[in-house]
């Protein structure tokens, strides 16, 4: 069956940077985009970014252009999440998704990995 | 930006009842909606997407409806595990808002 397995939580510093990954199995992984979301305590979802693992492609979202980056390895099929100059703002959990081929929407999800940015 | 709304915040509601969530998006989006269940401490499961389709797996007794700016989520029957909050979440843009979330109690 479709999995996909987020890498463990993370405590970070301000100012710091927090790499994520999340392993996909069950599909063929280089077919489908795979996004990065996150909830904040006491806000709604957020869509980041999306790679498409076949080609590289990715598109991020305006707020978080320049500090975010996401690639995959393609032959160990995973996605990674590299966000810098963390803030306190960027407290919250942190998903991995996979997108559908039918749309821009999200029938697989990771477990999610809390990342707390604290001095 | 496309901007998605709520209501209710809150709903309570007894087993068995039928229950209503509506969406609202800040300009059409035609049915390029998706809805979620969030339980604590789990990740969101699709339930519904293009506005009407059900998941794969999800129970019939959810159905979306709706196109444009107005969308409905309906529970047909609540059952205690319902428990959740729910997300509807816009497709259109690249931006894929989500609503705020419906805090469903039983």
């Amino acid at each position: 069956q479709i999995h996909l397995e987020q890498s463990g939580s993370a405590v970070k510093k301000p100012g710091a940077s927090v790499r994520l990954s999340c392993k996909a199995s069950g599909y063929s992984f280089r077919n489908f985009g795979v996004a990065w979301l996150r909830q904040a305590p006491g806000e709604r979802l957020e869509w980041m970014g999306w790679i498409y693992p076949y080609s590289g492609l990715t598109y991020y979202a305006p707020k978080f252009q320049g500090r975010l980056s996401v690639t995959t390895d393609t032959s160990a099929n995973i996605a990674y999440m590299d966000l810098a100059s963390l803030t306190s703002d960027d407290t919250a959990i942190y998903y991995c998704a996979r997108e559908t081929t039918l749309g821009y929407y999200f029938d697989h999800w990771g477990q999610g990995a809390l990342v707390t940015v604290s001095s | 930006d496309i901007q998605m709304t709520q209501s209710p915040s809150t709903l309570s509601a007894p087993v068995g009842d039928r229950v209503v969530i509506a969406c609202r998006a800040s300009q059409p989006i035609g049915t390029s909606l998706a809805w979620y269940q969030k339980k604590p401490g789990n990740a969101p499961k699709l339930l519904i997407y293009k506005a009407s389709n059900l998941a794969t797996g999800v129970p019939s007794r959810f159905s979306g409806s709706g196109s444009g700016s107005e969308f409905t989520l309906t529970i047909s029957s609540l059952q205690p595990d319902d428990l959740a909050v729910y997300y509807c979440q816009q497709y259109k843009t690249y931006s894929h808002s989500f609503g705020p979330g419906t805090n469903l109690e039983i």
